[in-house]
């Protein structure tokens, strides 16, 4: 039974440049989740999609970052351009249900540094 | 939602039980207990929640005091791959909303 996927699990990329982080939610949730993990700030949800639509878009630092789901079975997550201190690990977390309040099932994470 | 406390670290012998403390003494009647972890380079993992009664299922057992203020993980038989930082999250049921504070670092020894 696959879980959560992300990809890349490492990137590691200049200041300046583009980033894309990908992520394939268990199949059947219709709930999707993007959180970014510091050790000064720990956890932190960016944004929230229920059945591809973005519901809550309140956590996303600035401009600079954007997310899409095009369809039931993956999102994006872009960076553009990049800065050092987005430098994070970056999770995607997707549950089933109708408003999210249900289980959330974490991806591996991807390990972003931004030189 | 409601704040909780936890101890910063704690540490438990292999094969005996890791019993972790959670205080939420603002709790309300609609928010739920939850407990993840998270293994180092890993993403969290969730491990159990309740509202009120005692919950157990194949990871650990949550026993939930009376009045709802706090709360104890239990890990019956830990091992050493139990050790992680351990997250108790409040949360109201309609609120899509986790809210994670430190954790506890647990550690498992040999």
């Amino acid at each position: 039974d696959a879980g959560v996927i992300q990809s890349p699990r490492h990137e590691v990329t200049e200041m300046g440049q583009e980033v894309t982080l990908r992520c394939k939610p268990i199949s059947g949730h219709n709930s999707l989740f993007w959180y970014r993990q510091t050790m000064m700030r720990g956890l932190e949800l960016l944004i929230y999609f229920n059945n591809n639509v973005p519901i809550d878009d309140s956590g996303m630092p600035e401009d600079r970052f954007s997310a899409k789901m095009p369809n039931a079975s993956f999102s994006t997550l872009k960076i553009q351009p990049s800065e050092p201190r987005d430098s994070a690990v970056y999770f995607c977390a997707s549950s089933i249900g109708r408003s999210g309040q249900e289980t959330q099932y974490f991806g591996p994470g991807t390990r972003l540094l931004v030189l | 939602d409601a704040k909780t406390t936890q101890p910063t670290s704690m540490d438990c012998a292999e094969g005996r039980a890791a019993n972790l403390p959670c205080n939420h003494s603002t709790i309300s009647g609609n928010e739920y207990v939850y407990w993840y972890r998270q293994i180092h380079s890993q993403g969290p993992q969730y491990i159990i929640h309740g509202l009120k009664n005692n919950e157990t299922n194949e990871m650990a057992s949550l026993i939930i005091t009376e009045d709802r203020k706090s709360s104890t993980l239990i890990l019956p038989h830990a091992t050493l791959r139990d050790t992680a930082v351990y997250y108790c999250i409040v949360r109201v049921v309609s609120n899509y909303q986790l809210i994670w504070g430190a954790g506890t670092k647990l550690i498992i020894k040999p």
